[in-house]
């Protein structure tokens, strides 16, 4: 079955730019979508078809994808933006990466 | 403004099967046009794909829980369900309803409140 691998926790400091990696056989080939969960709370989309971002999603918040890595990026990283990150994608299943803690220290 | 809500047991006992239902409502909503899906979260850990539908019956599943799952709809009331047979621990979780972006079967754009139910 496909995996999608993400590092388990990312620590950022606040207004730097924090970077969250997605990686998988060939993902390059597929689109990726990233999700944004705080405690108790329901996920959010943040970037869907690897690097759109919907209505109301900051800009500091980007997408890219190419050979085995999706990567999220958020720049000018805020405290509001600690969260649960999770990558998805579709891969004759909708398969979703183990989700990535992100701190602003 | 849409908004979707799920409904479930709460409380099911090991062996036992049930049923959770997404009410879609909001300004001339329907299900129709759009893939409609299932995602579960175990506490404390990742989110976990069950199973989505477009309106015409089509269904997809994760491979993992296809033989004990059903997703299904009622477009008369607007809701979409999901069965789950012979419950064990492992599928206590929170259970979120969600809709698939662009009448595509890919993002999840919109999502429920979540509803939690414990195997015991």
């Amino acid at each position: 079955s496909y995996e999608l691998t993400q590092p388990p926790s990312v620590s950022v400091s606040p207004g730097q730019t924090a970077t969250i990696t997605c990686s998988g056989d060939e993902l390059g080939d597929k689109y990726v979508d990233w999700y944004q969960q705080k405690p108790g709370q329901s996920p959010v989309l943040v970037i869907y078809k690897d690097s759109e971002r919907p209505s109301g999603i900051p800009e500091r918040f980007s997408g890219s994808n190419s050979g085995d890595t999706a990567t999220l990026t958020i720049r000018g990283t805020r405290a509001v933006d600690e969260a649960d990150y999770y990558c998805q994608a579709w891969a004759t299943t909708l398969v979703f990466g183990g989700g990535t803690r992100l701190t602003v220290l | 403004q849409l908004q979707l809500q799920e409904s479930g047991p709460g409380l099911v006992t090991s062996s036992e099967n049930m049923s959770l239902t997404c009410t879609v409502t909001g300004d001339s909503v329907s299900i129709r046009g759009y893939f409609w899906g299932w995602v579960r979260q175990p506490p404390g850990k990742g989110l976990e794909w069950i199973a989505s539908m477009f309106h015409t019956g089509t269904t997809f599943y994760n491979p993992s829980l296809k033989s004990r799952v059903t997703i299904a709809e009622d477009t008369s009331k607007n809701q979409f369900s999901l069965k789950v047979t012979s419950v064990t621990a492992t599928d206590t979780a929170v259970y979120y309803c969600a809709r698939h972006k662009g009448g595509e079967l890919r993002a999840f754009d919109l999502w429920g409140q979540g509803t939690m139910v414990i195997v015991s």
